[in-house]
């Protein structure tokens, strides 16, 4: 399977914890996406990563959150002193084949997402 | 943030009727998508329209692309019950930014 897999699927923990997610794009991708989205609303932006460069973050992210993309493959979403707040969805997304030079479809290839619930 | 809005935020359809939904954004935008969410999982994408283009066609998908209302339509003509879904669309101003909207519940009855 060459989708985007993320893990793990659902992660409980306590409130103050820290959590960790990753992210394995496809591998001919060269541009990553997170989101965080809650029950009944749309995926909201965090950051996202053109090969290991994070090109932008959200301002809406705190000083908790951290992505990091190493050698421009898999992604890590690191949330530190979890709060009840953070429980959400957290889907990451690839896109643009790499080949493609400046172009491509733009398409979005999403994982299943990290469920997270911060007890 | 988000940058789109649904219209409607739910739609109960029949099966074998039409089913339309409606994003409204606020900025100039490089393209819009729509997306597809089953409850519970990922999203997949189902279209893309570009900024010069005005109607687009997939199967029995069409969307439109209004740049001076800053809205775009979804139509899924003959609607099953496996469409039943939320429906999201996403612009990018052509920063590869995307920007997701608040979404359409889409439930078609059997």
């Amino acid at each position: 399977d060459t989708g985007v897999s993320q893990d793990p699927r659902h992660k409980i923990t306590k409130r103050g914890q820290n959590v960790t997610f990753r992210c394995d794009p496809i591998s001919e991708h060269n541009r990553l996406y997170w989101y965080r989205q809650t029950l009944g609303q749309g995926p909201e932006f965090l950051t996202y990563f053109q090969n290991e460069a994070q090109l932008e973050k959200s301002r809406l992210l705190s000083d908790r959150f951290s992505a990091e993309r190493p050698k421009g493959s898999f992604s890590t979403l690191e949330i530190q002193r979890t709060e009840q707040g953070d429980s959400a969805m957290y889907l990451c997304a690839s896109s643009q084949p790499r080949t493609s030079g400046i172009l491509g479809t733009g398409e979005l290839f999403f994982g299943e997402g990290s469920r997270l619930t911060v007890l | 943030s988000q940058q789109g809005e649904e219209d409607p935020q739910a739609l109960s359809i029949q099966e074998g009727e039409n089913a339309t939904m409606n994003c409204s954004y606020k900025t100039s935008i490089n393209n819009l998508q729509w997306y597809r969410q089953n409850s519970g999982r990922g999203l997949v994408h189902l279209i893309l329209i570009r900024s010069n283009e005005r109607e687009k066609h997939s199967g029995r998908l069409r969307v439109t692309l209004d740049t001076s209302k800053k809205s775009s339509s979804l139509l899924i003509t003959a609607s099953r019950a496996a469409d039943t879904a939320s429906y999201f669309c996403a612009t990018d101003r052509g920063t590869y930014k995307y920007i997701f909207g608040t979404g359409t519940r889409l439930k078609v009855l059997a």
